[in-house]
């Protein structure tokens, strides 16, 4: 079992509409979530973080965690075209100094 | 406040060559790792730095190396290049907000 799980996609939503994408985790151990948006040769940007059960929201990012399913989602509302692009996510196992990262949702917003 | 800086950032080397790739992290921040990225294998961590020492590594052979200088600064490097070894490497520097990365450097091995 892989230990940071994402469905690759593509994920395509038209404008206006909300993405809503998915990841899973083996380690209960760990504390820290982030997602990445990576554009086609590009590198990783941070776009958000989370570090306890609930909601956290930043503009039209909301991250859910639920450490219970060990499940972390990320919610792009008014979802736009300059928001097509891979969404990848990591965690510290174990707060560990290393980002274990899933495979990326590909995320495709049609105008 | 610079980001964290990766240079070069395009290689390009024959087999069996040795390359090295600096990464200077973000002013303040004393942990830096580095990551593999291809389009079968997605990212892959490969080691961490932290004052100078090694925490953490990553499941990559020997030849794959690295260090941390005393301002924080770090390089990796790759022995006898292979082709697999053609990739996006990047580096992040972590500090309270979590790990922000480089540019990257893209090495092709011919």
């Amino acid at each position: 079992q892989k230990e940071v799980e994402q469905n690759s996609g593509p994920l395509s939503v038209p404008e206006g509409a909300i993405a809503s994408l998915n990841c899973t985790y083996s380690d209960r151990g760990s504390q820290s979530f982030f997602w990445y948006r990576q554009y086609s040769g590009k590198s990783p940007e941070l776009i958000m973080s989370i570090y306890s059960n609930g909601d956290k929201e930043d503009g039209r990012f909301t991250a859910q965690l639920n450490k219970a399913s060990q499940y972390v989602s990320l919610l792009i509302r008014d979802s736009q075209p300059s928001d097509s692009a891979t969404y990848l996510c990591a965690s510290p196992p174990g707060n560990t100094g290393k980002l274990i990262f899933g495979q990326g949702t590909t995320l495709q917003v049609k105008p | 406040k610079a980001g964290v800086t990766q240079t070069p950032r395009y290689l390009i080397k024959t087999r069996g060559q040795q390359v090295t790739l600096s990464c200077s992290p973000i002013s303040g921040h004393r942990s830096v790792s580095w990551y593999q990225q291809t389009p079968g294998q997605g990212l892959q961590f490969l080691f961490e730095y932290f004052s100078e020492t090694q925490r953490n590594k990553g499941n990559f052979p020997g030849r794959f190396s690295g260090r941390q200088f005393s301002n924080s600064r770090s390089e990796m490097n790759v022995s006898t290049l292979e082709l697999g070894d053609s990739a996006l490497y990047l580096c992040a520097s972590s500090g309270d907000h979590g790990y922000t990365f480089g540019s990257g450097t893209r090495l092709t091995v011919v």
